[in-house]
């Protein structure tokens, strides 16, 4: 199993939907979990972090469940510049982050 | 604002030449990273470095070396580029301890023929 999987996708989606990802982990000894976004042809920026209980920002849910070992990313009411690539992002070893392939998503009007 | 910067947004570079590429962070970041990012591939760790001249290698260093010789820069060098090391190079900083979040730079698209 590998580190850190995602759904690459892509999922089209209309605008005003709700979308969620998942992003599965391998190790259980993770610590840290996060959200990047990565539009096309620029570099990854952070999204947001995600906590044990959870945490919100505006349109964007993010979750982690730790028994299951995944975390998710929930948006709602998508708009047209959600379109993007998310990126989950787990950290295991202490320096190292892992990235997983990411996921695509198109919003279309 | 935080800032993470490199020296070339695109370079092309021959077969066999050297090739050094930059990073500077302006945010007193103890950990530095070098990636290549490649379709279907994602984010691949070449190289990371967690304080002035440490380095340890990631996933992929064949083919590659770094130096790091003052906290906020933080150099990639290729010995003898090759074909296969066309890519996009991305540069990324955070705070030490493993728990922060990353600051990436705008990255080089390198091309070798």
């Amino acid at each position: 199993r590998k580190e850190v999987e995602q759904d690459p996708g892509p999922f089209n989606v209309p605008e005003g939907a709700t979308v969620a990802f998942n992003c599965t982990y391998s190790n259980s000894a993770s610590q840290s979990f996060f959200w990047y976004r990565q539009d096309c042809r620029k570099e990854p920026k952070l999204l947001m972090s995600v906590y044990s209980s959870g945490n919100e920002d505006g349109r964007f849910t993010a979750q982690l469940n730790r028994a299951s070992q995944y975390i998710s990313l929930l948006i709602r009411d998508s708009k047209l510049s959600d379109s993007a690539t998310y990126l989950c992002v787990v950290n295991i070893r202490k320096h190292t982050p892992v990235f997983g392939k990411g996921t695509r998503l198109s919003v279309i009007a | 604002d935080v800032k993470v910067t490199q020296s070339s947004r695109y370079l092309v570079k021959r077969t066999g030449e050297k090739v050094f590429l930059e990073c500077v962070q302006d945010m007193d970041h103890e950990n530095m990273f070098w990636y290549r990012q490649d379709p279907g591939l994602g984010l691949r760790l070449i190289y990371f470095s967690y304080d002035v001249k440490m380095k340890e290698k990631g996933d992929i260093p064949e083919g590659y070396s770094v130096s790091r010789e003052k906290k906020e820069r933080f150099s990639l060098i290729l010995e003898s580029a090759s074909t296969n090391q066309t890519s996009m190079y991305l540069c990324a900083s955070s705070l030490s301890g493993g728990n922060y979040e990353q600051y990436f730079g705008p990255g080089t698209r390198l091309t070798v023929t």
